[in-house]
């Protein structure tokens, strides 16, 4: 079975600084790996996805998440905040086994302050 | 392309009333995904179709839910009676496997369904 676990529900940062947002992930097949964003009373967005090509992946807006088998992580990065960032982060692990169920981890609340 | 669209954006209805969501995939997806999100239990997945046809309904809370996919560019939610518990943003997805997709999906802006 595949689930998903976002370590932290709430994140702080200042503008400027990085962030960093860890998810570690458990899955019977070879994992397709998301992260969406939310921001306040919109609908989710893609920020990028893992799909069993390299292992660092590059999404929208400057954010970046590395696949790591050996640790079941797939944390989403970013080297330097900005306002606009402040939202909701799905990490997001796909059903498998010929599926297109996706397994939402329970988000995390990103704050950016000025 | 327009994206997933949703409708209506917001209600508010009655305990007790019908309310019926209206969800239009993009063209050419052939997987439609409803979810609800609330504070206390995150996003869960309801049900969803595959080429208009329900794969797994597991989600659906009880009997007042009932969805339908009459063609490929048109799914509605209903909830007959509704509850303030059924107080949520329900949103809907589509993706295209046939693509050879990795199985992204596409999310629309979400119903905010308030049941007083």
């Amino acid at each position: 079975a595949q689930s998903v676990t976002q370590l932290d529900s709430h994140v702080s940062v200042s503008e400027g600084t990085p962030v960093l947002l860890r998810c570690n992930y458990s899955s019977s097949y070879s994992p397709s790996l998301f992260w969406y964003v939310q921001h306040p009373n919109k609908g989710l967005q893609l920020l990028l996805k893992y799909t069993s090509a390299a292992t660092l992946v590059k999404g929208i807006n400057g954010f970046e998440a590395e696949f790591k088998k050996s640790e079941t992580s797939f944390h989403l990065t970013k080297p330097s905040a900005h306002m606009s960032d402040a939202a909701e982060y799905f990490c997001v692990v796909s059903g498998g086994g010929g599926y297109n169920k996706l397994i939402f981890g329970a988000g995390t609340r990103l704050a950016v302050h000025p | 392309d327009a994206g997933v669209i949703q409708s209506p954006r917001h209600e508010v209805t009655e305990m007790g009333q019908e309310v019926t969501l209206r969800c239009k995939p993009i063209s050419g997806h052939d997987y439609l995904f409803w979810y609800r999100q609330t504070m206390m239990r995150g996003l869960e997945l309801l049900i969803y179709f595959n080429n208009n046809v329900p794969i797994d309904d597991s989600g659906m809370p009880e009997d007042r839910f009932s969805a339908k996919m009459p063609n490929a560019s048109f799914s509605t939610l209903k909830i007959q009676p509704s509850e303030p518990r059924d107080s949520a943003v329900y949103f809907c997805a589509s993706t295209n496997r046939r693509a050879g997709g990795n199985y992204e999906q596409y999310f629309g802006p979400g119903t905010r369904l308030t049941v007083t």
